[in-house]
């Protein structure tokens, strides 16, 4: 069956970065689009970004600036690696599996606190 | 950026009908689909699937769930409202990026 789970330190210094893998199973990654969303106390979901099927990426200009999303299909990992982090960064971070067509996210894993403090 | 209203809560008695509301500052349909979506959150959960495309059931969901609307204006219906409803409904609009959400409306048990 279709599985999603995120890994990530749990605890990120500010101005440090983040780095976070989503390690998938019962789909392909060259078949969906996988996605990250967030949840923090201050803006609630938000969109960060996602990898297409064909490896291209797309972000959320409020991160653009210093997020990244890549994968490895051979280990089926998705990573999210977001720099220069302040404590309004502090929240759950979700990978979502979404697809091409509908567009919607059909799949979440648990989801990993990460709280940004020194 | 398309912004998403929905009302902070709503309580409802059990056995009766929930109506959640999502309206948009922009129109979501393109070529025919209404690219809206639904998603339930309980406490220490992740969101889950409702409703996608504005009025399609996800699967495994119940059919106490049901969707409609168009353009700027959405609605999520529970109906009867059982006990486990008990949650936040999103809203989640992927017709334009970035893909955005809703501020969640609270159900509550009268």
């Amino acid at each position: 069956q279709v599985q999603l789970k995120e890994t990530g330190p749990g605890l990120v210094q500010p101005t440090q970065t983040l780095s976070i893998t989503c390690t998938v199973s019962g789909f392909s990654l060259t078949s969906y689009y996988m996605q990250w969303v967030r949840q923090t106390p201050g803006k609630g979901l938000e969109w960060m970004g996602f990898i297409r099927s064909g490896g291209s990426t797309e972000y959320n200009s409020e991160f653009k600036s210093r997020l990244s999303i890549s994968r490895d299909t051979s280990k089926n990992q998705v990573f999210l690696k977001m720099n220069s982090l302040k404590t309004e960064d502090t929240g759950v971070y979700y990978c979502a599996r979404g697809s091409s067509t509908t567009r919607v996210y059909d799949y979440w894993g648990q989801g990993v606190m990460v709280t940004v403090s020194s | 950026d398309i912004v998403l209203t929905q009302s902070p809560a709503l309580a409802v008695s059990l056995g009766q009908r929930a109506t959640i509301s999502c309206k948009t500052n922009q129109n979501v349909d393109y070529y025919g689909n209404s690219y809206m979506h639904w998603y339930q959150q309980k406490p220490g959960q992740q969101p889950k699937l409702l409703i996608y495309l504005a009025s399609n059931l996800a699967s495994g969901i119940p059919a106490r769930f049901s969707g409609r609307g168009s353009g700027t204006d959405f609605t999520l219906t529970i109906d009867p409202v059982e006990a486990d409803d008990t949650a936040t409904y999103y809203c989640q609009q992927s017709r334009n990026l970035p893909n955005t959400f809703g501020a969640g409306t609270k159900l509550e048990l009268k």
